[in-house]
C-alpha cells in the first residue's frame, strides 16, 4: 500500500462545477503539499499545509492531522484549471517528500 | 526571475550511451533533488544533495549519477547501467532547512530510448 493515497485518479467536471480531491497518508508528516503539474509537465507548488486551512483565490486546501487526510477544493472550476493535482507529505523532520500517484482533473466548457 | 532550469526539454539515448541532464537554479537554494515520473506513478526520489559537494542516494539511485561542484548546479548522468531510462526527469531546489519550505521545480526532461 502506498503511503500518499489520492481519489479520484480521474475527474471530470462542467466549467463552474466544485471540485474536491482527496488525499490520505499513513506516515507521521511535518508537512503536506499539493501541486499542479500541467500538460507541459512542469510543476507549481499551491500549498503547503501543516494544520488547518489555508485559500488562494479560487483553491482551498485543508488538512485533518487525526484522521491523515487533506482535501483541496477547487470552486467555480475553469477549463484553464485542467491539470494533475499531487499530494506530496513531508515524513517526519526529512526533507524528503513522499508523493501521490496524482489526480488528473479535466474541466470542459 | 528566480527560478530552476532544466535542459534539455527532451532527449533521446541510444543504447549503452550516458546522457546527462542539466539542472541550474538561481534562487540560492541549499537542496537540490532530482525525481523520476514514470506514468500511473507518483514522483520517485533519485538523488538529492543538501550541500555542496555532498549527496545522497534515493529511492532507486542504480544506473544514475550526480554532481554537485556548484550550489547552482546539479547535473545528473543516465548511465547505460540504467535498463529502463524511459521516463520524465523533474529537478527540484529547496532551502534544505527543516522549516516547511516549498521545493520548487524545474520543468522537466523527458529522456527516450532510439
Amino acid at each position: 500500500k502506498n503511503e500518499v493515497e489520492q481519489s479520484p485518479q480521474n475527474l471530470t467536471a462542467q466549467e463552474g462545477e466544485f471540485i474536491t480531491i482527496n488525499c490520505s497518508y499513513s506516515v507521521g508528516i511535518s508537512a503536506l503539499h499539493w501541486l499542479q503539474q500541467h500538460p507541459g509537465g512542469g510543476i507549481v507548488s499551491l500549498f503547503m499545509l501543516s494544520s488547518g486551512k489555508k485559500k488562494h483565490g479560487r483553491l482551498i486546501a485543508t488538512i485533518n492531522i487525526q484522521e491523515k487526510h487533506s482535501s483541496l477544493h477547487i470552486t467555480a472550476s475553469h477549463p484553464r484549471d485542467s491539470a494533475v493535482y499531487i499530494c506530496a507529505v513531508r515524513k517526519g523532520d526529512t526533507d524528503k517528500l513522499i508523493f501521490g500517484t496524482g489526480t488528473r482533473l479535466q474541466v470542459f466548457p | 526571475d528566480g527560478g530552476i532550469t532544466q535542459s534539455p526539454k527532451y532527449l533521446f539515448r541510444k543504447e549503452g550511451q550516458n546522457v546527462t541532464l542539466s539542472c541550474e537554479q538561481n534562487l540560492n537554494h541549499d537542496a537540490m533533488y532530482w525525481y523520476r515520473q514514470d506514468p500511473g506513478q507518483g514522483l520517485r526520489l533519485i538523488y538529492y544533495s543538501q550541500i555542496v559537494n555532498d549527496f545522497q542516494k534515493g529511492d532507486i539511485a542504480e544506473g544514475y549519477s550526480v554532481s554537485r561542484e556548484k550550489k547552482e548546479s546539479f547535473p545528473l548522468t543516465v548511465t547505460s547501467a540504467q535498463k529502463n531510462p524511459t521516463a520524465f526527469y523533474l529537478c527540484a531546489s529547496s532551502s534544505g532547512q527543516v522549516s516547511n519550505q516549498p521545493q520548487h521545480f524545474g520543468d522537466g526532461t523527458r529522456l527516450s530510448i532510439l
